[in-house]
Parts: structure tokens; sequence; C-alpha cells
């Protein structure tokens, strides 16, 4: 069983619509939990970051993560075209020495 | 402007010719890692180093080294590459005193193709 579990879809869905992307994971150690988008021909860049359950906001981003059930979502409000990407969920360890990624999904917003 | 640089950016090579892909970073991080990615099993960490001459092997080193002899480089060299080897490779930073739990900076990636 893989650390951490991630529907790769694809998924495609129409603009405006609202998002989840989900992770699962199996450490009960891990503290934080992470979304990067990564965009075509490009590395990820970090979207949301946190290390605590419940939800936190950002913009039309909204990260949450429930530690009793491993499991994190990211929620992506009014989606738009340029949302399209592959979005990874990451998670760590205070003191560890890497994350551990998802396998990622793919997700096109279509207009 | 603050950024992680791969080069090349593609690279198409033959069975057993070493190769070295370069990455740089300017943001002073101590932390540099080596990913590569393959569809379906997403970031696997290579190698990582924790400051200058201080490197380590992550979840899958078999075939390459790695070298950290200044702060703002970290180059991957592959010895004998192998056809299995073909993947998309990303290094990334991080901040001084984070370690790998922090945020990482990803350069844009170095796809190599091995026949």
């Amino acid at each position: 069983q893989k650390e951490v579990e991630q529907d790769p879809g694809p998924l495609s869905v129409p603009e405006g619509a609202i998002v989840s992307l989900n992770c699962t994971y199996s450490n009960s150690a891990f503290q934080y939990f992470m979304w990067y988008r990564q965009y075509s021909r490009k590395g990820p860049e970090l979207l949301m970051y946190t290390y605590s359950s419940g939800n936190k906001e950002d913009g039309r981003f909204t990260a949450q993560v429930d530690k009793s059930s491993k499991y994190i979502s990211l929620f992506i409000r009014d989606s738009q075209p340029s949302d399209s990407a592959t979005y990874l969920c990451a998670m760590g360890i205070q003191g560890a020495q890497k994350l551990v990624f998802g396998q990622g999904t793919r997700l096109t917003i279509n207009p | 402007e603050a950024q992680v640089t791969q080069n090349p950016r593609y690279l198409i090579t033959v069975t057993g010719k070493k190769l070295t892909v370069t990455c740089s970073q300017n943001m002073n991080h101590e932390y540099m890692s080596w990913y590569r990615q393959d569809p379906g099993l997403g970031l696997r960490q290579i190698y990582y180093s924790m400051n200058v001459e201080v490197t380590d092997k992550g979840d899958v080193p078999e075939g390459y080294k790695v070298s950290r002899k200044e702060k703002r480089n970290f180059p991957l060299i592959l010895e004998s590459p192998s056809p299995n080897q073909t993947s998309l490779y990303f290094c990334a930073s991080s901040a001084p005193g984070q370690g790998a739990s922090y945020e990482q900076y990803f350069g844009p990636g170095t796809r190599l193709t091995v026949t």
C-alpha cells in the first residue's frame, strides 16, 4: 500500500464548477500537508500549505485536512481554464528529509 | 529572480553513455533534492543533500550519483544510463533550516530519454 494515494484522473469539468481533489494517506506521523500545482512542461509550485486539521482558505482555493480520517482535500471554487494543471498532494514530517507525493490528478477546466 | 535552474531541459542519449544533469539555485538554500516523475508513480526522491558535502539516498537511488561541492549546485550523474532511467527529472531546494518538510522550490525539469 502506498503511503499516499491520489486519484490520477483525468478530471474534466466546465468553467465555473467547484472542483474537489482528494488524497488519502496511511502514515499517521505526517504533520505537514501541501498541494502543489504543476502546469504542463513546468516544475511543481506550492499552492497551499497547512499543518493542522480543518480548513485553510486562499482566494478560490480551500485546503481541508482531516487527520482522524487521514484524508485531505483541495477545493477550487469558480474554476477557471487557467486552473487546468496537474495537482499533487504532498505530506511531510518535521525533521524528515523528504516529502511524500501523491501520483497527481490531471485537471482540465473547459471554457 | 529567485529560481532553480536545470540543464539540459531535454536530452536523448544511448545506453551506457555517462551524463550529468546540472542543478543550480540562487536562494542560498541548504537543502536540495532530486526527483524523478513517472506516469502513475508521482514524484519519487532519488537523492537529497542537507548541505555542502552532505548527501544521502532517497527512495530510488540505484543508478544515480550526486555531489554537493558548492551550496548552490547539486548535479545528478548517471554513470551508465539504462532505458529504465527514461523519465522527467526535477531538482528542488528548500529554505535554510526548514529541511524537506517545508516549501520546496522546483526547477523546470529535464526530460531524459535513454535508448
